[in-house]
C-alpha cells in the first residue's frame, strides 16, 4: 500500500527547538507530500518532494527523501507555538488519491 | 482566488437519515476528492472525481456515493446513516489527477454528528 506511517506519534518540544518527524512507506513512489492539520480543520499542503530529489526546503521546513530506505523526514527549525498541529505524510504513486497515516501530533510549548 | 469551500460547516443527523455534503473546488481545478476523518485518525480516502467521472473509490460501503457537476463542484451523499459515520468530511481539489498524485488543496471540512 502507499500509506505512509509517521513516527513519532506525538512530539512535545519548547518554542525555538527543532522538530523532526519521520515517515516510512512500502511501495515505489513518484513523489511524497507533507501536510499539516490544525485541530479539527482542513489539511494544508506543506511541501512535495519528487522521487528524484533528495532534499527540499521551504522557509523553516526541510524535507529529505531516501527512496532506497523508503523513508522521508520533515524538519521544522526554530519552532513556534503556531506550529502546534498534526503532520501527515502522503506517499504518491500511480493513483491520484492520497493515503494518510495517523500522523505525528506536534505540541510546541511557549 | 477563493479556496476550496464546503457546506454545511456542521450537521447533526439521526441514525437512518440521509445527508448531502457539498464542495466547490478552487477555480480551474478539475479533480475533487472526498475523505473521511474520524477522531484521532488520519483522513481516509472515499472518492475521487475528475472531469465528472469517478477515478477512484476507497473501501467504503455502497451507502456512500458522490458525483461531480459540469462546473466541477461535487456532492457526497451518505444514506442510512450510522453512528460510526460521525466524522469530519474533507473535500480536496487538485489541477489534475490522472496517473499521478498531485498536491491537493483541502477545504475546512464538514463536521457530521450522527445521533
Amino acid at each position: 500500500s502507499q500509506q505512509g506511517e509517521e513516527d513519532p506519534q506525538a512530539l512535545s518540544i519548547q518554542e525555538g527547538e527543532n522538530a523532526t518527524m519521520n515517515c516510512s512507506y512500502k511501495t515505489s513512489i513518484n513523489n511524497l507530500q507533507w501536510y499539516r492539520q490544525n485541530s479539527g480543520r482542513g489539511l494544508v499542503h506543506l511541501i512535495l518532494i519528487r522521487s528524484n530529489e533528495r532534499e527540499k526546503h521551504s522557509g523553516r521546513l526541510r524535507v529529505t527523501l531516501d527512496t532506497s530506505k523508503k523513508s522521508s523526514s520533515l524538519l521544522i527549525t526554530a519552532s513556534r507555538a503556531a506550529d502546534t498541529a498534526s503532520y501527515f505524510c502522503a506517499p504518491g504513486g500511480s493513483q491520484g488519491n492520497l493515503i494518510f497515516g495517523k500522523g505525528t501530533k506536534l505540541s510546541v510549548k511557549p | 482566488d477563493a479556496g476550496v469551500t464546503q457546506s454545511p460547516t456542521h450537521l447533526i443527523k439521526t441514525r437512518g437519515q440521509h445527508v448531502t455534503l457539498r464542495c466547490s473546488p478552487i477555480s480551474g481545478h478539475k479533480s475533487v476528492s472526498w475523505y473521511q476523518q474520524v477522531l484521532g485518525q488520519g483522513p481516509q480516502f472515499i472518492f475521487q472525481y475528475y472531469e465528472k467521472e469517478e477515478r477512484g473509490r476507497g473501501n467504503f460501503p455502497d451507502r456512500f456515493s458522490a458525483r461531480q457537476f459540469p462546473n466541477y463542484s461535487s456532492e457526497l451523499n451518505v444514506n442510512a446513516l450510522l453512528l460510526g459515520d460521525s466524522a469530519l468530511y474533507l473535500c480536496a481539489s487538485s489541477l489534475v489527477s490522472v496517473g499521478w498524485s498531485y498536491e491537493q488543496y483541502f477545504g475546512p471540512g464538514t463536521r457530521l454528528t450522527v445521533t
